[in-house]
């Protein structure tokens, strides 16, 4: 059966600090990935995502990247946190057949202070 | 373009009542309909979807859905609420000839009162 992985859960870092979160899916090949934040409330933001190793299409412009190193890895950084990225993130993955549903990862919780 | 709608923010009910907790859609094309749910501090979790083929749809936990083409809704039904339904529920679309990235709702709080 399929898993996703993602590390840190929990995470505070101050403001001007680099990120980087991971993202691994187990039992499954050429998945589609994908980095949600989910701020205070609930609505979902489509950050990243990525069809297969080194692509990456961005979704909303900010101080944010992604990168896929390799076909079951997803990783989200940035070089100098805002107050402003705070928030739970979310990684999923789907199969590449367009109708399918998408699995989420446990998410990881970031405070930057 | 693709759009989903959930009308509630939050829907009450007692425990051992029916639920319901609303969507509605909009594609170009055909739909692809999904629904989630996430509990506290925790990732979602896929619940039911509808691909084609029959209106009703079950999924996990005893939940099921009800595709209307005519009314572009999916509601997510349950018989009996539980206490442990309440949780926070997203609906999403995606138009099968349209972008595979699906658009979710803005969520929708089911609280089950004992």
């Amino acid at each position: 059966s399929q898993t996703i992985h993602q590390w840190p859960a929990t995470l505070v870092q101050p403001v001007g600090s680099p990120l980087s979160l991971e993202c691994t899916v187990e039992g499954t090949s050429n998945p589609n990935l994908y980095w949600y934040r989910q701020a205070a409330g609930r609505g979902l933001q489509l950050l990243f995502y990525s069809v297969g190793i080194g692509q990456i299409s961005s979704e909303v412009p900010q101080n944010l990247s992604a990168s896929r190193p390799q076909d079951r890895q997803f990783i989200l950084s940035s070089k100098k946190l805002l107050l402003s990225d705070s928030g739970f993130y979310l990684c999923a993955w789907s199969s590449r057949d367009g109708g399918r549903e998408q699995y989420f990862g446990p998410g990881t919780r970031l405070t930057v202070t | 373009a693709q759009s989903v709608a959930q009308p509630e923010d939050q829907v009450n009910v007692a425990e051992g009542n029916p639920l319901t907790v609303k969507c509605t859609y909009s594609v170009s094309g055909n739909p692809y309909l999904f629904w989630y749910v996430q509990y506290p501090n925790r990732g979602l979790q896929f619940l039911l979807k509808y691909i084609t083929g029959d209106n009703l749809v079950k999924g996990s936990y005893g939940f099921e859905a009800e595709f209307n083409k005519s009314q572009t809704s999916f509601h997510l039904k349950k018989p009996s609420a539980l206490v442990s339904d309440s949780a926070l529920y997203f609906c999403a679309v995606r138009d099968w000839g349209g972008s595979y990235i699906p658009t979710f709702g803005r969520g929708t709080s089911l609280i089950v009162h004992p």
